[in-house]
């Protein structure tokens, strides 16, 4: 059984350019997290997504940032525009069940460099 | 609401001495607590989780950590350190209240030395 897959693991862009983060979570895992990790800091929570649900938002930055989970296919994060301080590790997670009994399995991240 | 304060931002310890890492919870409810590990440039795994069963947790690579309602703590200790133990660890709390959906809430970690 696979683990979590994100690509790229390491993604470069400009200034104002988009950058697409691409998540798969393990096969029978319908239940996807997105963390970011800014340098010298913990993991934060951004968005909680069920198949094709935005469950919980809450961590999400309101501009700029979007993330789907659709039928088919990998979870996506979507940042539009991007700025310096966008540069970070976004780590996706997956469970089978939104418990907070169930561990959450983690991806080895996407390292976003904004120049 | 619920957080978590890692109490050390780095511990050295020497190869075959013990290990102590400390973690303090804050939580609304009965919360579940894990110890996850970040070696560098790579994905966190699960060291041990502890989900209001038995309050000495044992995880894996020799790590364990006890649940203190009373102190809010979650400390994590090996017995003897090796080298192949350097790396980040996260404290992580989740709450099951029914709006938490069970996202984590980490600390800010911990940096693990092992000295030969």
């Amino acid at each position: 059984n696979a683990g979590v897959m994100q690509n790229p693991r390491h993604l470069v862009r400009r200034r104002g350019q988009e950058a697409r983060l691409r998540c798969s979570p393990m096969k029978g895992h319908s239940h996807v997290y997105w963390y970011r990790q800014l340098p010298e800091e913990g993991l934060k929570f951004m968005v909680y997504l069920q198949k094709e649900n935005i469950i919980d938002e809450s961590g999400m930055p309101k501009e700029r940032f979007s993330a789907e989970f659709p039928k088919e296919g990998p979870s996506i994060l979507r940042i539009q525009q991007v700025v310096r301080g966008d540069s970070a590790a976004y780590f996706c997670a997956s469970s089978p069940l939104s418990s907070s009994y169930n561990e959450q399995f983690f991806g080895p991240g996407t390292r976003l460099t904004v120049l | 609401a619920q957080s978590v304060t890692q109490l050390d931002s780095h511990v050295s310890v020497s190869e075959g001495t013990p290990v102590l890492l400390r973690c303090n919870y804050s939580s609304s409810y009965s919360p579940s607590l894990f110890w996850y590990v970040q070696h560098p440039n790579k994905g966190l795994q699960l060291l041990l989780k502890y989900t209001s069963a038995a309050t000495l947790v044992k995880g894996i690579n020799g790590f364990e950590a006890e649940f203190k309602k009373s102190e809010t703590s979650f400390h994590l200790t090996k017995p003897s350190a090796h080298m192949s133990d350097a790396a980040e660890y996260f404290c992580v709390v989740s709450d099951p209240s029914g709006t938490s959906y069970g996202k984590l809430t980490f600390g800010q970690g911990t940096i693990l030395t092992v000295h030969p």
